[in-house]
């Protein structure tokens, strides 16, 4: 088996700083992905990267940016943090194709003072 | 409104019995994914599904996509059932997992 690993599992930041969520995958993946989740609301998809140095736009996409590394490593930005974005960031990676379900990592939570 | 909705929101459950939790979608999914959100925060896959049913031990799914709804049966609720459940719908089988709409889970607590 495999596993995904997010780094920092708690991040702290101001506002207005820019901030960076890491992930790292040794499933050997084609796609990574990362999602928000909102307490009490469902995952929304911010990017996603089919391969390296790919980069895909979610619903979520703005005020963030991405970048795909490596073929295991898929790492998220926010721009400008503000205090209406603290979350829980997940990363995900799967298989390309019909059928492949979604691996995720235990996720980092993002604090703006 | 919700695109995937899933209920009952909470649900609470004694040690060894019984239930059932749900989702309708008012989008045309053609494939639906079962998630378990454990304490530690990783979502852990539990099914796939096209419309058909599933079973892996003391879980059971099925998923109608004509009448748009998919069920996660728990039999013999166990204290590590505990967590939050989510159910994503993929809207076509060629589709990617980028396509999925998520529900907002159902938080299940099992009870000794």
């Amino acid at each position: 088996g495999g596993i995904i690993t997010q780094t920092p599992k708690f991040l702290i930041g101001q506002e207005g700083q820019k901030l960076t969520l890491k992930c790292q995958q040794n499933f050997n993946h084609d796609t990574m992905y990362w999602y928000r989740q909102d307490s009490g609301k469902g995952l929304r998809l911010i990017y996603y990267s089919i391969t390296e140095n790919d980069l895909q736009k979610g619903d979520l996409s703005e005020g963030y940016d991405a970048s795909r590394e490596k073929k295991s490593s898929f790492s998220l930005t926010v721009t400008s943090a503000q205090k209406n974005e603290m979350a829980v960031f997940l990363c995900a990676s799967s298989i390309t194709g019909v059928g492949n379900t979604l691996y995720f990592g235990e996720g980092s939570r993002l604090i703006v003072v | 409104g919700d695109k995937v909705k899933q209920s009952p929101s909470a649900l609470s459950l004694q040690e060894g019995t019984n239930s059932a939790l749900r989702c309708n979608f008012s989008i045309a999914a053609t494939t639906v994914q079962w998630f378990l959100q454990n304490p530690r925060g990783s979502l852990i896959n539990l099914f796939y599904l096209v419309p058909g049913t599933k079973e892996n031990g003391r879980l059971k799914s099925a998923f109608d996509s004509k009448e748009s709804y998919s069920t996660l049966h728990i039999r013999d609720a166990q204290l590590e059932d505990s967590g939050t459940y989510f159910c994503a719908a993929g809207p076509n089988s060629g589709g990617s997992n980028a396509k999925l709409t998520f529900g907002k889970g159902t938080k299940l607590s099992v009870k000794s």
